[in-house]
């Protein structure tokens, strides 16, 4: 099983700020399979990113993904109020199970 | 697309509930279904997979042999048995269509288990 280790935990920031969010799997992450989820309060998580760094339907320019192997980030160019909420990375290989991160909490600094 | 869930509530441990999500705005029989669960305060965890003819079904280590998926594609519904709940089952369910790519792409709002004497 694929563990996926997201930092940091929690992440304080201001609307406008840069925003780099990280996760690591406990190994490779075959063909790419790796997504970004946003999670807000009290609804259901949406999908951000797929495939490390191809951007879902209707996700702004200012989410992009990166990343090969163990290691990927999310970044968020420009914070916007609506941007503050729980992140999850996940992998999708070809196999279950398909391992979510702990998530990172970004909040209003 | 709408994923919509139904049949949580509250059972005792050792019970049984069967979860039910109707699926509308796409071709449910071209695509993988999942359930995750989210446990209160907690994070996502994968429970369940099935394949288009559900020809293979797959399942996490924690619910392996009370849990079972399945599903009915002239309804367009996606089941989840859930036998010999315990307390850790408690959580929000969700069901999840997989993408073109893998990826899950659309999530239903879920359905609350609660497990509690």
């Amino acid at each position: 099983e694929i563990v996926l280790t997201q930092s940091p935990g929690t992440l304080s920031l201001s609307p406008g700020e840069r925003a780099t969010l990280s996760c690591r799997a406990s190994q490779s992450v075959s063909s790419s399979y790796l997504a970004w989820y946003q999670q807000k309060f009290g609804q259901a998580p949406r999908l951000l990113i797929y495939g490390v760094s191809s951007r879902a339907t209707g996700i702004p320019d200012r989410f992009s993904g990166s990343g090969s192997g163990t290691d990927f980030t999310l970044t968020i160019s420009r914070l916007e109020p609506e941007d503050f909420a729980v992140y999850y990375c996940q992998q999708y290989t070809t196999s279950p199970p398909y391992t979510f991160g702990q998530g990172t909490k970004l909040e209003i600094k | 697309v709408q994923l919509v869930e139904s049949g949580g509530g509250l059972v005792q441990p050792g019970g049984s509930l069967r979860l039910s999500c109707v699926a509308s705005g796409f071709t449910f029989a071209g695509y993988w279904m999942h359930w995750v669960r989210q446990a209160p305060g907690k994070g996502l965890e994968w429970v369940s997979c099935i394949t288009p003819d559900a020809g293979t079904i797959g399942y996490a280590d924690s619910v392996k042999g009370r849990f079972t998926i399945s599903r009915d594609n002239a309804q367009e519904t996606l089941y989840l048995q859930m036998n010999s709940l315990r307390a850790d089952d408690t959580a929000l369910y969700y069901c999840v269509k997989d993408g073109s790519h893998g990826e899950f792409d659309y999530w239903g709002q879920g359905t609350l288990v609660t497990v509690s004497s």
